[in-house]
């Protein structure tokens, strides 16, 4: 099982442009989130996808998207990047199954996304 | 003002010395857990609780419920265990993490 994986691992962009993260969770997980982790901070909830829709969100503008796909695999986009939402970009996967009660997260490696 | 309050922010400790990062919370959760992240970013999943003490090799966890506390403890400290600690909380609402800000530990030889 190759657990948690995530792409790419760096991306560079430019004020404005729109950009596409990529995760894939553990195999039999069923559940995205994705975080934000600026530098030096702890990381902050974005969304999480469950059966193919946005279950829960985080405090992100709009400019902030995702998607996930019948095979559980999911997709965080951001349009008309700021320098601030430069950061690394965290996928979590978990296996929900419908309920909301915990079930434990594992993490990927990250995408670390500079925006100049 | 964050859900989720860590402290130290960072911590410098010599090889062999035990290690207590704390970790206290404002709302009703469901489970607290504590998170490695070593430099690059991978995240590890330490522990989880819900109540009392857990322990894993030279970690150990514990959470007093009526506090909103918990701490992590590092015996006999090791290089190796430098790392960025987090807390997390999922709260009763949710299962999104909510987290600290994290503790840097530096272990010197």
């Amino acid at each position: 099982d190759a657990g948690v994986t995530q792409s790419p691992t760096h991306l560079i962009k430019t004020r404005g442009q729109q950009v596409t993260l990529r995760c894939s969770p553990k195999s039999g997980h069923d559940t995205v989130s994705w975080y934000q982790q600026a530098l030096g901070q702890g990381p902050q909830f974005i969304f999480q996808y469950y059966e193919e829709e946005e279950r829960q969100r985080g405090n992100f503008p709009d400019r902030f998207s995702g998607h996930q796909y019948p095979n559980y695999s999911s997709e965080l986009n951001v349009n008309a990047l700021l320098l601030g939402d430069s950061a690394l970009y965290l996928c979590a996967s978990s296996f929900s199954a419908g309920q909301s009660s915990y079930n434990e997260q594992f993490f990927g490696p990250g995408t670390r996304l500079t925006v100049l | 003002k964050n859900e989720v309050e860590q402290s130290p922010q960072n911590l410098t400790a010599q090889e062999g010395e035990f290690i207590t990062i704390n970790c206290s919370y404002s709302v009703g959760i469901s489970a607290l857990h504590w998170l490695q992240q070593h430099p690059g970013g991978g995240i590890v999943s330490l522990f989880m609780l819900s109540s009392g003490k857990k322990k894993h090799g030279r970690l150990i966890a514990t959470i007093n419920i009526q506090e909103k506390h918990s701490s992590l403890h590092i015996t006999a400290s090791h290089p190796r265990d430098s790392a960025v600690y987090i807390c997390a909380a999922t709260l009763i609402t949710g299962n999104q993490f909510y987290f600290g800000t994290g503790t840097s530990l530096t272990v010197i030889p």
